[in-house]
């Protein structure tokens, strides 16, 4: 069965200093992989997305994640934090489609002044 | 530009109650969703639709039912509602199943 997990449940960074976020998975199957921010009282939004190719992904907001097939993993990686990307994160796999994400528990990174 | 609307977006039921959570998409999208959120986990999927008059469970399905007679609803229904099913629902939908979804802004359920 797959399964994600996302090793640290909160982050806490100050404003303009790097962070990542980890999240290993653990799948039989190839799989998409995909990220998703949560701002408080809102839906998830769609971060960024592996499907193939280049194993760096790379969103607009300056954020961007290495699919590291050996390790299993899929870390969200940005050189340096906003007050403004402080939100739930989730990291989520999709074993052949989009259609039945797997997600796991979140990472709440709060930027601090 | 409304996307995913799902109402209400707070409710507060007694055990036993009924209650329809709605969820409707302008998009055109023939994938329709719903999740659960619970504290400190992530969302799990309760039922999902490919298309019209087409449903299927997800991994949570127990205690709720869903209907799709058209391409933009998706209602989710808890019959007889129970404690555990406090959370928080989220419904979101694609063009198909090789496409990212689009969320609503989540239903808060509560029952006492």
């Amino acid at each position: 069965a797959q399964s994600v997990t996302q090793l640290d449940s909160q982050v806490p960074v100050f404003e303009e200093a790097p962070v990542e976020l980890r999240c290993n998975y653990s799948s039989s199957v190839s799989v998409y992989l995909f990220w998703y921010v949560q701002y408080p009282n809102q839906g998830l939004q769609l971060l960024l997305k592996y499907l193939s190719g280049s194993t760096l992904v790379e969103s607009i907001n300056g954020f961007e994640a290495e699919f590291n097939k050996s390790q299993t993993s899929f870390h969200l990686r940005k050189p340096s934090v906003h007050i403004s990307d402080t939100a739930e994160y989730f990291c989520a796999v999709a074993p052949g489609g989009y259609n039945k994400l797997i997600f796991g528990a979140g990472t709440r990174l709060a930027v601090h002044p | 530009n409304a996307g995913v609307t799902q109402t209400p977006k707070f409710r507060i039921l007694k055990i036993g109650q009924s209650m329809t959570l709605q969820c409707a998409q302008d998009m055109n999208h023939n994938y329709m969703y719903w999740y659960r959120q619970d504290p400190g986990m992530g969302l799990k999927l309760i039922y999902y639709s490919v298309g019209a008059g087409i449903t299927d469970k997800g991994e949570v399905p127990n205690g709720y039912n869903v209907s799709r007679s058209t391409t933009e609803d998706f209602p989710l229904r808890l019959e007889l509602a129970a404690p555990s099913q406090t959370s928080v629902y989220f419904c979101a939908s694609s063009f198909t199943g090789d496409q990212p979804q689009h969320f609503g802004d989540g239903t808060r359920l509560s029952i006492l």
